[in-house]
């Protein structure tokens, strides 16, 4: 089971941003994912979880209205759109498979991370 | 907004029992899950599902809830342990999720 994330990187405020999550070695389609994040030196600060199938999605109110996630289920990928940037985004961000469809569940497995940098 | 309350941090003696707790007013209707997590890492699940251990976790990791408190249990810690613990679960709702503010597990 591997997750892979890319697409971070440096933009300035008010920009935008596509994260990218490959996964393989599990049946992409019948979990929900979610993406968290960390900002250097802090805690984890979960960001959003989609559903399987359906597509039913949930936000943290910090992101609401700015990232947008979505998922190929055809190409095993799940996706995050990073839209509005402001410098308090800046974080590592992870890519992590719920185990189960439901998304009320945690999380079982983790991708290394995707470094977003706001500044100008 | 929904929080899970965690102490900033635990200090043991290699071979002691440590105790990590995280409260919150959902815990007795959500699940809780446990992540470590060591500098540089990705975080990895040590408990699910509040008292659920993962295969690969060594045993001395256990879990237990009792009303808004959960709590994470390393019995006789290790030097290798030593890392921070987060908490996780859901907001009544289920339309929001939330992680505790992470523990620092100092095992010395």
């Amino acid at each position: 089971v591997q997750l892979l994330e890319s697409g971070g990187g440096l933009v300035q405020p008010g920009g935008s941003l596509r994260l990218t999550c490959v996964a393989s070695g599990f049946s992409f389609r019948h979990y929900a994912m979610t993406w968290v994040r960390q900002a250097p030196g802090k805690g984890l600060d979960w960001v959003s979880t989609i559903s399987d199938r359906v597509g039913i999605s949930y936000y943290a109110d910090s992101v609401k209205g700015r990232f947008i996630i979505s998922r190929d289920n055809s190409r095993n990928t799940l996706s995050l759109e990073l839209n509005s940037l402001r410098v308090e985004d800046t974080a590592t961000y992870y890519c992590a498979k719920v185990r189960s469809q439901d998304t009320d569940y945690g999380m079982d497995v983790w991708g290394q991370g995707t470094t977003v940098t706001v500044s100008s | 907004s929904y929080h899970l309350t965690q102490a900033p941090s635990v200090s043991v003696s290699p071979g002691q029992t440590a105790r990590i707790t995280c409260s919150g007013d959902a815990v007795p209707k959500k699940h809780v899950y446990w992540y470590q997590q060591k500098s540089g890492q990705a975080p990895v699940l040590v408990i699910y599902e509040d008292s659920k251990r993962p295969s690969g976790i060594p045993e001395r990791f256990s879990g237990s809830s009792s009303g808004t408190m959960a709590t994470l249990t390393i019995s006789g810690a290790q030097v290798e342990d030593e890392g921070d613990f987060f908490c996780y679960s859901a907001d009544r709702s289920g339309n929001q999720r939330v992680f505790g503010g992470g523990t620092k597990l100092t095992v010395l």
